[in-house]
């Protein structure tokens, strides 16, 4: 099954509005990473997460790695916004294990 | 961070022929990885470049289908031999750069295999 598994699939925003993504682990993972692929298919780096959380303008992000799960807190949401997030993960093997995505809409 | 520049961005193919991605890094780093995306679907990692050795492929992934080159910690290529239309997707270089294990990505090399 997947280790790496995201929630919702697929989501619909207001502009303005805000909403929470959540990925969870099956394996024991050290770091994290967000990342946004954007309509281009370009990986645009969000955050690298240890333990703990971050946050940079609208968006911020946990990681508990002890109830192994990672979320993405997205506030006032724009257009711009959309696209496929995913989260990846990473359990000290040095190889990068990408969850099952969030396909994101804002709509106006 | 490193940057990693890919070309070509996106080709198409002829089924049977062979492909060659290049992929270079702004930087000497020592871990190369090699990422398929088909459409609408997440990120397999593929293999990693090893400098100076042969790769380490995931399962699913051989030598002889995408035998990969990594002849020094600034470059790596992936060659996608006997190209089928099941070929058609994207591919991603990573590297996490050095002292780091945040990975970054090249924009990708959209593969349509016809």
């Amino acid at each position: 099954g997947d280790k790496v598994k995201q929630s919702p699939s697929a989501l619909s925003l207001q502009e303005g509005t805000n909403s929470a993504l959540r990925c969870n682990f099956s394996i024991a993972a050290t770091t994290v990473q967000w990342f946004l692929q954007n309509p281009r298919g370009s990986l645009i780096n969000l955050f690298y997460l240890v333990p703990g959380t971050k946050e940079n303008g609208r968006l911020k992000s946990a990681f508990d790695s002890k109830e192994s799960y990672s979320t993405l807190h997205i506030r006032d949401a724009q257009l711009e916004d959309s696209g496929t997030y995913f989260c990846a993960a990473d359990s000290n093997t040095n190889k990068v294990v990408f969850g099952t995505g969030t396909r994101l809409q804002v709509l106006p | 961070s490193v940057l990693l520049y890919q070309k070509p961005n996106r080709d198409i193919c002829q089924s049977g022929t062979s492909l060659k991605i290049q992929c270079v890094a702004d930087s000497q780093v020592v871990s190369m990885f090699w990422y398929q995306q088909f459409q609408e679907q997440s990120l397999m990692l593929m293999a990693t470049a090893n400098e100076g050795s042969e790769a380490t492929y995931e399962s699913g992934f051989t030598k002889d289908k995408f035998p990969i080159s990594r002849p020094n910690l600034t470059f790596s290529t992936l060659t996608v031999n006997n190209a089928r239309p099941g070929d058609s997707s994207i591919y991603f270089c990573s590297s996490n750069g050095q002292g780091s294990a945040e990975v970054f990505f090249g924009k990708g090399t959209r593969l349509t295999v016809v």
